[in-house]
């Protein structure tokens, strides 16, 4: 089976800092990992995903995230915090096994303090 | 190209009623899925639709049951609503049998069951 776990439900950055996600997945197949992010009453955009090619995949509004497969690991960062960057973010995996589910994670809450 | 597009926004209905959220999917996409997000957790899966037949659950209940068009359009009904139903119900497309095939997620409909 094939899960995700998100470290710290709620992360507080200052504006300009770096942002670190962390994302950890268990899987016994290759997994497909993703992040995504959902804005307060929106649904969920898709900022990056990891499908075996390169490791440090780079993603939409400046994120990039560094799959590291003996850490079983997927964290997203940010080098400098935008106010606009304030979202609830989820880290997901996918595999061939269950191709027509997404896992998701129990999500982080990005805060941005000025 | 239009993008997922989700019926209602918003919605509250009463505990043992039964409740049709409609689906459309982006246009090209041929599966339909369905989450279930309660309040400070991730999506779940609920199910998924491909050529109009059931393609893969999660653990739900069957009074959660689902329908898909020849338009690929799709609808999610739950029968005996009961008050933990309550949740912001979300519908995804994409394209078939890749795991590593992007999800394109819809705003979402905000259940809410008294």
């Amino acid at each position: 089976a094939q899960s995700v776990t998100q470290l710290g439900s709620h992360v507080s950055v200052s504006e300009g800092a770096l942002v670190l996600l962390r994302c950890n997945y268990s899987s016994s197949v290759p997994p497909y990992l993703f992040w995504y992010v959902q804005y307060p009453n929106q649904g969920l955009q898709l900022l990056l995903k990891y499908t075996s090619a390169a490791t440090l995949v780079k993603g939409i509004n400046g994120f990039e995230a560094e799959f590291k497969k003996s850490e079983t690991s997927f964290h997203l960062t940010k080098p400098s915090a935008h106010m606009s960057d304030a979202a609830e973010y989820f880290c997901a995996v996918r595999t061939y096994s269950s191709a027509s589910k997404i896992i998701f994670g129990s999500g982080t809450r990005l805060s941005i303090r000025p | 190209e239009t993008g997922v597009t989700q019926s209602p926004t918003h919605l509250i209905k009463t505990r043992g009623q039964q409740v049709t959220l409609r689906c459309s999917s982006q246009s090209g996409h041929n599966t339909v899925s369905w989450y279930q997000q309660a309040l400070g957790q991730g999506p779940q899966f609920i199910f998924q639709y491909y050529r109009e037949e059931e393609n893969g659950r999660g653990n739900f209940p069957p009074r959660f049951s689902g329908l898909q068009f020849p338009n690929y359009s799709s609808e999610l009904n739950v029968n005996a609503l009961e008050l933990d139903d309550s949740a912001l119900y979300l519908c995804a497309s994409s394209l078939p049998g890749q795991a590593n095939t992007e999800a394109f997620f819809g705003q979402g409909t905000r259940l809410t069951v008294v």
